[in-house]
């Protein structure tokens, strides 16, 4: 069964940096695009970043371009976020998703990690 | 971008009663609409998918409908597993993609 389990939240300064990751397991990793979507506390859904399946292509979330960096290892069925400069607004729980295939929408969501941005 | 809007923001319903969450696009996006249902502390789950099919597994009393930049999810008949909040989004434009603000659907 398709598993993505999400680490490497915490609770971090402003101006510092978290990286994220995201193990898959249960389908075979490289043929699916992936992404980041956020949810703060109390508040809906956010989508961050998308990767495709090779990591030829990347999207971000206009609020955390030049910030924020979406990777892959498709050796380690392994999703990354980088998350640089943070600020308080990025606080929230942080999910990994599997994008559909041929549409971009998510069918399958880890458990969320947190991130607190506070000094 | 593509804004979605969601109404009510909250709705209060008894079990056994049908509920109709309506979700506005600020401009045409054909078909490209999916639906989510959360509950507390968990993550999303998909339950349609360009705008009316159903993801398997998820039970024929939930529907969608619509097109164009007006859409519906409905539940024919409430039951005590679908009180949680629902989200749509939309995928007709990828850079961003884009959820509408939820629906909480409340024990009335």
């Amino acid at each position: 069964q398709v598993q993505l389990v999400e680490s490497g939240g915490g609770v971090v300064q402003p101006g510092r940096s978290l990286r994220l990751s995201c193990a898959a397991s249960g389908f075979t990793f490289s043929k699916y695009g992936m992404h980041w979507v956020r949810q703060a506390p109390g508040k809906g859904l956010e989508w961050v970043a998308l990767i495709w399946h090779d990591g030829s292509n990347k999207y971000y979330l206009d609020s955390v371009k030049g910030r924020f960096t979406i990777s892959r290892d498709n050796s380690n069925n392994t999703l990354f976020l980088q998350m640089n400069s943070l600020r308080d607004e990025d606080t929230a729980v942080y999910y990994c998703a599997r994008d559909e295939g041929t549409d971009y929408y998510f069918d399958y969501w880890g458990q969320g990690t947190l991130v607190t941005v506070s000094s | 971008d593509i804004q979605m809007t969601q109404s009510p923001s909250t709705l209060s319903a008894s079990v056994g009663d049908r509920v109709t969450i309506s979700c506005r696009a600020s401009q045409r996006i054909t078909s490209w609409l999916a639906w989510y249902q959360q509950k507390p502390g968990k993550a999303p789950k998909l339950l349609i998918y360009k705008v009316s099919t159903l993801e398997s597994g998820v039970p024929s009393r939930f529907s969608g409908s619509g097109s164009g930049t007006e859409f519906t999810l409905t539940i024919s008949s409430l039951q005590p597993d679908d009180f949680a909040t629902y989200y749509c989004q939309q995928y007709n434009s990828y850079s961003p993609l884009t959820f509408g603000g939820g629906t909480k659907v409340e024990i009335k």
